[in-house]
């Protein structure tokens, strides 16, 4: 089975810009999970949608939205980016009944601002 | 909200054990979690462990969970230079993960 992939790899981008991450889950899996890893405060969790809902939601700004697709696929976005949005951010995708399960991430996208 | 903390670094010899440390203070999670992270890439799932279990063997893996303690710990037996990466502990909590702070571990040859 493929694992979860992420794209682009990498990406810069400059003040005020908006950008969009995309993500595939495992196949079978519903539930994608997004975090952002910064080296100042760490793996941060951003959302997870499960069925094309928003179930749960971290910390962040109004600016960090995203979306996810019948197919499952997610993307996340990002509007008038600021330097400190500069970080990786990962996906991680699960089965997604109950929350619960373990979750399976992708290699990143690694986004800089200048 | 939860907090989960772990030593920032840790260097062994080749060939010997390491063992990584993490202290949590939600004692409500059901799975306890181990990523691995090498430079430049996604977290990579160790093993994990269920909350009502006090140890996990897995090949070179063990884990040891200490509820009363909050303490979760990961054992590495045979320490090799390709273990050298960042470890991540990490909860589960409803629809998302709570990470530790990680723990660089650093073999020499």
């Amino acid at each position: 089975k493929a694992g979860v992939t992420q794209t682009p790899r990498y990406l810069i981008k400059t003040r005020g810009q908006q950008v969009t991450l995309s993500c595939s889950p495992i196949s079978g899996h519903r539930s994608v999970s997004w975090y952002q890893q910064t080296p100042g405060q760490g793996l941060q969790f951003l959302f997870e949608y499960f069925s094309e809902t928003q179930r749960n939601k971290g910390n962040f700004p109004g600016r960090f939205s995203g979306r996810q697709f019948s197919n499952s696929r997610s993307e996340m976005n990002v509007s008038t980016l600021e330097l400190g949005d500069s970080a990786l951010y990962l996906c991680a995708s699960s089965l997604g009944g109950d929350g619960k399960e373990t979750q399976y991430f992708g290699p990143g996208t690694r986004l800089l601002v200048l | 909200g939860e907090d989960v903390e772990q030593s920032l670094f840790l260097s062994v010899r080749e060939g010997d054990s390491s063992v990584i440390n993490c202290t949590y203070t939600d004692s409500s999670s059901t799975y306890l979690y181990w990523y691995k992270q090498e430079p430049g890439a996604g977290l990579q799932l160790l093993t994990y462990i269920f909350s009502n279990m006090d140890m996990k063997q897995d090949q070179r893996l063990t884990v040891l969970l200490n509820k009363k303690d909050k303490h979760l710990s990961l054992r590495i037996a045979d320490t090799q230079t390709g273990d050298s990466a960042i470890y991540f502990c990490a909860l589960r909590g409803f629809q998302k993960l709570v990470f530790g702070t990680g723990t660089r571990l650093l073999v020499s040859p």
